[in-house]
């Protein structure tokens, strides 16, 4: 079954560092999103993507929150400057039919 | 999107349903009652979703009342890797963005 692949599964990195998260959609979808879940709370919308532009983004995707497509299968995002409260998994989604979300296994980011 | 309620947590014996409950009450006839559950902080799976029909996949079934106002996820034999929190979403369509609650914690026991 197709799967949505994320790396790094685990990234520790020192405030005001920038990160970059990946992910690989399915190949034949068409919108993505990255969603973020700090530990012990619920799962938050970051941002949805179509079209090679943002279709959407919540208040947590502030000036320090990027996305990008660099090719036809890679799906990044990066943090500026990371604070402490960046702590948290990072889920990548894609999805291409009316079939529901496909998420990938997550990065969890650490910062220190 | 409307805002569902669901159960804190439930408990069900392997081999037995799991009947997971929610409330949409305000839905709108537009609107999709989407499932998704989350095993131990992996990512969300999709399960199932519906808008009037009750809907039967490899995974579980979805009952929605008439009046749309509430649904049941069954998942007809529970197993023990079944256990993981459930969410009921509704949204305007599958592309929808996804609101998660805090989603009902099914606990499956030997």
């Amino acid at each position: 079954e197709p799967e949505v692949t994320q790396t790094p599964s685990h990234q520790v990195t020192q405030m005001g560092q920038e990160v970059i998260l990946r992910c690989v959609p399915i190949s034949n979808h068409l919108y993505f999103y990255w969603y973020r879940q700090i530990l012990g709370q619920k799962v938050e919308f970051l941002v949805s993507f179509y079209n090679n532009e943002i279709s959407e983004k919540s208040e947590i995707f502030d000036d320090q929150f990027s996305v990008e497509r660099p090719d036809g299968s890679n799906f990044t995002l990066k943090i500026r400057s990371t604070k402490l409260e960046d702590s948290a998994m990072y889920f990548c989604a894609s999805m291409g039919t009316l079939y529901g979300y496909t998420f990938g296994s997550g990065t969890r980011l650490t910062v220190v | 999107d409307a805002k569902t309620t669901q159960p804190p947590s439930m408990d069900c014996a392997e081999g037995r349903a799991a009947n997971l409950p929610c409330n949409h009450s305000t839905i709108s006839g537009n609107e999709y009652v989407y499932w998704y559950r989350q095993i131990h902080s992996q990512g969300p799976q999709y399960i199932i979703h519906g808008l009037k029909n009750n809907e039967t996949n490899e995974m579980a079934s979805l009952i929605i009342t008439e009046d749309r106002k509430s649904s049941t996820l069954i998942l007809p034999h529970a197993t023990l890797r079944d256990t993981a929190v459930y969410y009921c979403i509704a949204v305007n369509s599958g592309y929808s963005t996804l609101t998660f609650g805090k989603g009902t914690m099914l606990l499956v026991s030997p």
